[in-house]
């Protein structure tokens, strides 16, 4: 069971706007940074947004990260039926002596 | 082109062993983290571990620690994932990705590229 919690669904039609949540502590989100991932049916992930709010090259406008205290949150605008796909959010939890990398709940976009 | 090539489906038995690879290219493969993820059937990700070619340092999850071993050779640019003794639960989705991982100010850690995956499943 993941230590971060998204919601198991969200949906829009296409053109609105969608927003995930993420869900954690201090331990994790509250004091390391964010990155999301997004997962197209049968493909590997994809990274969308590192370091919060950081999109890598190629990776439009219409998808943007924040983070507040010990939450996060993807917005995507524009909503396209491309969009469908499985979203996660992961960020490094403190909680053990070693430490470890911990990936959210996933959230699945329907696209109406 | 960064890119991370795994190797193809495998299909063993419960009891058997089973090597799996993820060779990296168009980037220094000795300079930067390879993590694992699994993906069971209809499930979320799983963070297995991770490990620096470079000097072969190896962190595992706790869920993982003692059921797989992470290896890597850096003079073929490829790392491993590996189990001594399959179990039916063993079948899943397995991903590499390059890690860029550092410390300031929090930890900083990000997966990106990520292989195709390997599809391993483990049935009599």
């Amino acid at each position: 069971q993941s230590v971060l919690t998204q919601p198991p669904s969200v949906s829009a039609a296409p053109g609105q706007k969608v927003t995930i949540s993420c869900s954690g502590s201090s331990s994790n989100i509250g004091n390391n940074y964010v990155s999301w991932y997004q997962q197209l049916p049968g493909t590997a992930p994809k990274l969308l947004i590192y370091d919060n709010n950081k999109r890598p090259s190629g990776i439009p406008d219409r998808f943007s990260g924040s983070k507040s205290g010990t939450s996060a949150t993807l917005g995507i605008t524009g909503l396209q039926t491309g969009d469908e796909a499985d979203y996660y959010c992961g960020t490094w939890d403190s909680s053990l002596s070693a430490g470890s990398y911990v990936f959210g709940t996933g959230t699945k976009v329907t696209v109406l | 082109e960064v890119q991370l090539v795994q190797s193809g489906a495998e299909v063993k038995k419960p009891g058997e062993s089973l090597k799996i690879s993820c060779k990296g290219s168009g980037y220094s493969f000795t300079s930067y983290w390879i993590g694992w993820v699994r993906q069971m059937p209809g499930k979320g990700l799983e963070w297995m571990g991770i490990i620096y070619p470079g000097d072969s340092d190896t962190r595992y999850s706790p869920s993982f620690q003692g059921q797989v071993t992470i290896s890597a050779d850096k003079s073929i640019s490829t790392a491993y994932l590996q189990w001594s003794s399959l179990k039916a639960s063993d079948t899943a989705m397995y991903y590499c990705a390059r890690v860029v991982e550092y410390q300031l100010l929090g930890f900083h850690n990000w997966f990106d590229p990520w292989g195709q995956g390997t599809l391993v499943t483990v049935s009599s």
